[in-house]
């Protein structure tokens, strides 16, 4: 079945602990996106990769890091975690935009205390 | 500037009203794109259309119209006869070719409460 998996899918941690959000697609997509989903803002986006080891900034990248080392995976990591980055995020995968979709993941919600 | 506005952030119908949600955008591109998103209570996105900034043609899905105005930069989506399942928040979004299509730019989101 073709999908994007994040995990985990429910996080609570503290401040500055780091984590490691993981984002995963088997449609051999190049394109990932991270977005973070926030009352009265809608979706912003965090990241973007167009495909290995090539990455950008969205609008939102303050406090994250991505990586891409492999096709597939497009883990968001977040060294120094704090309050105001707690969120619900999504991974996108799509081939090159443009498309006529990007497939998301579930979501993955954080608590930071 | 890119820019998504939907001005309505919630609107409850009694079932079977006709019902409007308003995307207006902002974008100096002239090659964009323009997308719906629904995002039921169980919390998936699912994508509902994409529209490309050269075809103003009106789109008809079953109860789901959508009419785009390049005029007036507006992307709004028409539900007749709005069902209980039609319940969720709907997002619009734009992408455009001054970013390669590579940056999304996604609205506040309404949310529509449809009542038995």
């Amino acid at each position: 079945e073709a999908q994007v998996t994040q995990n985990p899918r429910y996080l609570i941690t503290v401040t500055g602990k780091k984590l490691t959000v993981t984002c995963s697609q088997n449609m051999n997509h190049e394109y990932m996106s991270w977005y973070r989903q926030d009352p009265g803002l809608g979706l912003r986006q965090i990241y973007y990769s167009m495909n290995v080891e090539v990455t950008d900034k969205g609008d939102v990248p303050e406090g994250y890091k991505v990586s891409r080392k492999e096709k597939r995976n497009f883990p968001l990591i977040l060294e120094s975690p704090s309050p105001n980055q707690t969120s619900l995020y999504f991974c996108a995968s799509s081939p090159l935009p443009p498309v006529e979709t990007q497939y998301f993941g579930p979501g993955t919600r954080l608590l930071v205390l | 500037a890119q820019k998504v506005t939907q001005a309505q952030t919630e609107i409850s119908v009694v079932e079977k009203e006709d019902v409007t949600l308003d995307c207006v955008y902002e974008t100096r591109d002239t090659t964009y794109y323009l997308f719906w998103y629904k995002q039921p209570p169980s919390g998936e996105l699912v994508f509902l259309i994409r529209r490309n900034s050269f075809d103003e043609q009106n789109e008809i899905s079953g109860r789901y119209s959508w009419n785009f105005q390049k005029s007036t930069s507006s992307f709004n989506f028409t539900i007749t006869a709005s069902q209980v399942v039609d319940s969720a928040v709907y997002f619009c979004a734009l992408s455009s070719s001054l970013n390669n299509f590579n940056k999304f730019y996604f609205g506040s989101g309404t949310k529509l409460n449809v009542k038995p």
